[in-house]
């Protein structure tokens, strides 16, 4: 059964940099692309962006250019930074798996991690 | 970025009712559309794929249909555990949206 597990800091301070990582259980990492998905409090799901071992991935336009999604193959886990991080960014943040070949969807998804973003 | 637009926000049934969730469109998603179960607390979980393939241990109960623009998740009979938020989710075109939700209550 794959499991995701993710941490990272819950509190941070305008303009800091949001950094979450999500271990991968019971699969490779290789084979499958990896997303972040983000809910902020009382909102609907927002998709972050996704990327595979290789760095090929692609980045929601509106987070792109503070964000960086990357892979850690040896420990197979993958990770999230997001700069300069303001009050809009406080969410639970979810990591993902998408298996191109099954369903194309995200799924399983990681227990969630609420990160608050307050002076 | 294409829009989803779920309808009812709230759907208010009983046990062992029919519940009959909409996801529209605002461009043809042709059948790339997921639904995702969403429990307090918890992680969400995929349902179905493909507009109508439920995914793996996901109970009969739950079928999902359409093409398009237009989707719809019904739950057969409603369990006390079925009363929770349900999204959709495209993957036609990027970024990857999601609905508003609905919840069933």
């Amino acid at each position: 059964q794959v499991q995701l597990q993710q941490w990272g800091a819950g509190l941070l301070k305008p303009s800091e940099t949001l950094s979450l990582t999500c271990a991968i259980y019971g699969t490779s990492l290789t084979g499958y692309y990896w997303s972040w998905i983000r809910q902020p409090p009382g909102k609907g799901l927002e998709w972050i962006g996704e990327t595979n071992h290789r760095g090929s991935g692609t980045y929601n336009p509106s987070l792109k250019s503070r964000l960086t999604i990357s892979t850690d193959t040896p420990k197979n886990q993958f990770s999230l930074r997001l700069n300069s991080v303001t009050a809009a960014d406080t969410a639970v943040y979810y990591c993902a798996r998408i298996d191109i070949v099954a369903t194309n969807s995200f799924d399983p998804w990681g227990q969630g991690i609420l990160v608050t973003v307050s002076s | 970025e294409i829009v989803l637009t779920q309808s009812p926000a709230t759907l208010s049934l009983s046990p062992g009712e029919r519940a009959t969730l909409s996801c529209r469109a605002s461009q043809s998603v042709s059948n790339h559309l997921a639904w995702y179960q969403h429990r307090p607390g918890q992680a969400p979980r995929l349902l179905i794929y493909d507009a109508s393939n439920r995914a793996t241990d996901i109970p009969a109960r739950f079928s999902g249909s359409g093409s398009g623009t237009d989707f719809t998740l019904t739950i057969s009979r409603l369990e006390p555990e079925d009363f929770v938020v349900y999204y959709c989710q495209q993957r036609s075109d990027w970024p990857r949206t999601f609905g508003q939700g609905t919840k069933v209550e």
